[in-house]
């Protein structure tokens, strides 16, 4: 199964905010509002960030925020802070009854 | 607070099989939830290998079906992975994880590295 697509990289200075897409098809995020996503710093486990689309774990801030339209889930990151700068990848359920990860965005903060 | 810790030998020759065990504490793997494997080569992506339910009941990543198996040991309270035929493409960082609902993976491991080399 192929990994969702997600870009290479994003950017963006403090303050402001950012989208980070998840492209995926009918199989998977087209298809159930199963998509999560998760936060990683360097030489860390991932933490869930966002699941179900939109949910927010708790203790998660309410500046991450995700959203979903056809097969391209987002996530967005408002007010972007020096400590957002991390890897983040999404996730989904397939109809494969399986699950596949996306490509990974690393997000810099400038 | 449940925890979980993954073991396992850190090197495996190719064409071996690899064997990780994932022993949970703070949670019984009996009271419900999935739980599974996300792995993670060098450098690159997360890639989700599978899970299971306390019953058995299992998910696996259609790539890796052939060579894989997830089992339960609710008496142990941990779960354990089989992947036979390593190749270099396996080696990675294998992280043990709890799945809440829909890859709502909640909780994770520290992680253990495999390196499949001769």
């Amino acid at each position: 199964q192929a990994a969702l697509t997600q870009p290479a990289s994003v950017s963006g200075s403090p303050g402001q905010s950012i989208t980070i897409s998840c492209t995926g098809t009918s199989s998977d995020v087209g298809a159930y509002d199963y998509v999560s996503w998760y936060q990683q710093f360097p030489g860390k486990a991932p933490r869930v960030i966002i699941y179900e689309v939109t949910g927010r774990p708790s203790g998660i801030s309410n500046r991450f925020s995700g959203s979903k339209s056809g097969y391209t889930a987002s996530l967005t990151i408002s007010g972007l802070q020096p400590e957002d700068e991390a890897d983040y990848y999404c996730s989904s359920f397939t109809t494969s009854t399986s699950y596949v990860f996306g490509s990974g965005t690393r997000v810099t903060v400038l | 607070q449940v925890q979980l810790q993954e073991s396992g030998p850190g090197l495996v020759k190719p064409s071996e099989t690899l064997s990780l065990t994932c022993s949970v504490s703070g949670f019984s793997i009996s009271s419900g939830y999935y739980w599974g494997w996300v792995r993670q080569p060098p450098g690159k992506g997360l890639e989700w290998i599978g899970n299971i339910q306390h019953s058995g009941h299992t998910y696996n990543n259609p790539s890796l079906k052939s060579r894989l198996s997830i089992s339960v040991d609710t008496s142990k309270n941990h779960i354990s992975l089989k992947l036979t035929s390593m190749t270099a493409a396996d080696t990675a960082v294998y992280y043990c994880v709890r799945d809440i609902g829909f890859l709502e993976l909640d909780s994770w491991g520290q992680g253990i590295l495999v390196a499949v080399s001769s």
